[in-house]
């Protein structure tokens, strides 16, 4: 089945340390995103690429990173510079960027910082 | 720059009621529209999306949204409501023009179903 997957589920990690969130599709698109989700704040863009080994800041971009170093695989890290990084996180992808494309998203990673 | 303005973060109806969740959109040229649905702890799944083909657009579930440019409006509704329903439903907004590459959205509408 084609489709985009995220992993893990649930992620635990303590304040101060970086951790990468994944993000892999087999759907054969171009663009990727990475989108935080806040209760009551919708979602938030954060990183987003177009093609391969090239990424643009979203409007949320400071503390997290990301490469696109494969077509399938736009992973997220989110570094301890990131004030507060408790959240979830969507992955997406699209065949082409912006205009009519739809998003398709991954099932999200939960993120919780102590 | 292009916006979109969810009227009501929960809305609460009967089942086999009418659903109504309604979507405002700022865009300095004709915009695309979406719908998506996002059920708890779950990634987000297109209900429908608007390209300008035609301004009453049918999506999955039995939901559908009329695009209504003097109002700029983009409402989603749906006949009778069912107990699956119940989720939070988002609206978005692409312009090429003012954000190329990305999508906007709303801050989304929480809907519960009564029995």
């Amino acid at each position: 089945d084609g489709g985009i997957t995220q992993s893990p589920k649930y992620l635990f990690r303590k304040e101060g340390q970086n951790v990468t969130l994944s993000c892999e599709q087999n759907l054969n698109h171009d663009a990727m995103y990475w989108y935080r989700q806040d209760p009551g704040q919708g979602l938030r863009l954060i990183y987003y690429s177009q093609i391969v080994n090239d990424f643009q800041k979203g409007d949320i971009a400071e503390g997290y990173s990301v490469s696109r170093e494969k077509k399938e695989s736009f992973p997220l890290t989110v570094t301890s510079a990131q004030k507060n990084p408790t959240a979830f996180y969507l992955c997406a992808s699209s065949l082409a960027s912006g205009g009519s494309y739809e998003q398709y998203f991954g099932p999200g990673t939960r993120l919780t910082v102590t | 720059a292009q916006s979109v303005t969810q009227l009501g973060s929960h809305v609460s109806v009967s089942e086999g009621a009418l659903v109504l969740l309604r979507c405002n959109y700022s865009s300095s040229v004709p915009p695309y529209l979406f719908w998506y649905v996002q059920y708890p702890n779950q990634g987000l799944q297109l209900l429908l999306k608007y390209t300008s083909a035609a301004t009453l657009v049918k999506g999955i579930n039995g939901f559908e949204a009329e695009f209504k440019k003097s109002e700029t409006s983009f409402h989603l509704t749906k006949p009778s409501a069912h107990m699956s329903d119940a989720a939070e439903y988002f609206c978005a907004v692409s312009d090429e023009k003012s954000s190329g590459d990305k999508l906007t959205f709303g801050t989304g509408t929480r809907l519960a179903v009564r029995p």
